[in-house]
């Protein structure tokens, strides 16, 4: 299986909004609801941000939300906040009963 | 609250095999998917595979042919073990749960697990 595809990196002034992409297949993002987004502090474990596509599990700010569309996914950050600084990977369910992930997108807040 | 916390060698010889447990505290194995995933130093997050209560497994087809996961809900623990190792094995080894209602996501982790293969 591939990897979804993710920028490497993008930018954001604090209070800004910034969206980081998905892409995958009909195989994968294309085809199931069940794309999740982590962020992850390097050193930290990696903390789920958004499941199935759009949810938010209980304590992730409202700031942070997720959709789809075809086989891309998206992450948006609105009101950037320094503590956002960190690096973002989206998986996907396959149609092989796996999971993927992405590359991975390095957050840097300006 | 769920924790999780990775425990094995921190070396492993090439050609050998990778064995780690994972400890689960504040919570149930029974019921859940229980994930395993891997971060090369500098590099993404890869997915190595999950297990269920059941027993029944999936893993990541590339690794399909060396990994066997299994777990022990007496101990509330789940195990991993991953033979004839190279260094690009090396990683950080992360372990995971998911939750109820949240589907094909790992919602608890392990602060993970470095694991260096060198002789």
């Amino acid at each position: 299986q591939s990897a979804l595809t993710q920028p490497a990196s993008v930018s954001g002034s604090p209070g800004q909004s910034i969206t980081i992409s998905c892409t995958g297949t009909s195989s994968d993002v294309g085809g199931y609801n069940y794309v999740s987004w982590y962020q992850h502090h390097p050193g930290k474990a990696p903390k789920l941000m958004i499941y199935e596509v759009s949810n938010r599990p209980s304590g992730v700010p409202d700031r942070f939300s997720g959709s789809k569309s075809g086989n891309t996914a998206s992450l948006t950050i609105s009101g950037l906040q320094a503590e956002d600084e960190a690096d973002y990977y989206c998986s996907s369910y396959t149609s092989s009963s796996t999971l993927v992930f992405g590359g991975g997108t390095k957050l840097t807040v300006l | 609250q769920v924790r999780l916390q990775e425990s094995g060698p921190g070396l492993v010889k090439p050609s050998e095999t990778l064995s780690l447990t994972c400890t689960v505290s504040g919570g149930s194995i029974s019921g859940y998917y229980c994930y395993w995933m891997r971060q090369p130093a500098g590099k993404g997050l890869e997915w190595i595979g999950r297990i269920y209560t059941s027993g029944s497994t999936d893993y990541n087809p590339s690794l399909k042919s060396r990994v066997t996961m299994s777990l022990d809900t007496s101990k509330n623990q789940f195990s991993l073990r991953l033979s004839s190792v190279t260094a690009e094995d090396t990683a950080v080894y992360f372990c995971a749960r998911d939750d109820k209602d949240i589907g094909a996501a790992a919602v608890f982790w392990g602060q993970g697990s470095l694991v260096t293969v060198s002789s």
